[in-house]
């Protein structure tokens, strides 16, 4: 079983809204990355999370804030987003953060802040 | 900086021409090489890991190989299902690159029945 599993699939908030995206995976994998993707660009990383900790954060404005509760799960809180920041949202866990283990990507949140 | 470069940007097929997709790359120490299919709308298919140059992989109609600056991605006698944007990424050893996967831009490959 390769899943990793996103909600919701579609959300759509105001400016001044708080939401929060979700991320589940139960591959025992201890690497967890959001990525955010426009449309007919590449993911580009926002944050990577190693055995529950904050390992990296690619300056990404604090409007998004991350949080990793336990091993199989992260979330993805949003406030006070910009228009901009419409996106396909990316959820990827692999076994490890470094070395050749392969990332595996859930459907991600299709995001429209209007 | 790690960087991935893909070509072409896009490729139209008919069904059953064979050919091939590149991605050349710079990374301090590279720790692995990764192809993905991409869907419209849907997250990235991992397809092959990639770490030692000679290496190949291979899966239906699709074979992967590696040098030392690029992979190529081969599709044999491809079908209509294969059109999807191709993604390669890239995994260096340590420093600013530790854990990052570098995507391309992209092939985004049409099969034409």
């Amino acid at each position: 079983d390769t899943e990793v599993t996103q909600t919701p699939k579609h959300l759509v908030m105001g400016m001044t809204n708080k939401k929060s995206l979700k991320c589940e995976q139960h591959m025992g994998h201890r690497a967890m990355y959001w990525y955010k993707q426009k449309a007919k660009k590449p993911p580009e990383l926002m944050f990577v999370y190693s055995y529950e900790k904050l390992s990296i954060n690619e300056s990404v404005p604090s409007r998004f804030s991350p949080e990793c509760p336990n091993s199989s799960l992260l979330n993805l809180h949003l406030h006070a987003l910009q228009p901009e920041d419409s996106a396909l949202y990316l959820c990827a866990s692999s076994l490890g953060q470094g070395g050749n283990t392969e990332a595996f990507f859930g459907q991600g949140t299709r995001l429209t802040v209007v | 900086e790690d960087q991935v470069t893909q070509s072409p940007e896009a490729l139209r097929l008919q069904e059953g021409e064979s050919s091939s997709l590149n991605c050349s790359y710079t990374v301090s120490g590279l720790r692995g090489l990764f192809w993905y299919r991409q869907d419209p709308g849907k997250g990235p298919e991992f397809l092959f890991t990639l770490y030692s140059a000679g290496e190949e992989k291979e899966k239906e109609r699709l074979k992967a190989t590696l040098t030392k600056k690029e992979s190529f991605l081969h599709i044999t006698a491809p079908k209509p299902e294969d059109s999807a944007t191709y993604l390669c990424a890239v995994r260096g050893a340590g420093g600013t690159s530790y854990g990052k996967l570098t995507f391309g831009q992209g092939t985004i490959l049409t099969v034409h029945p």
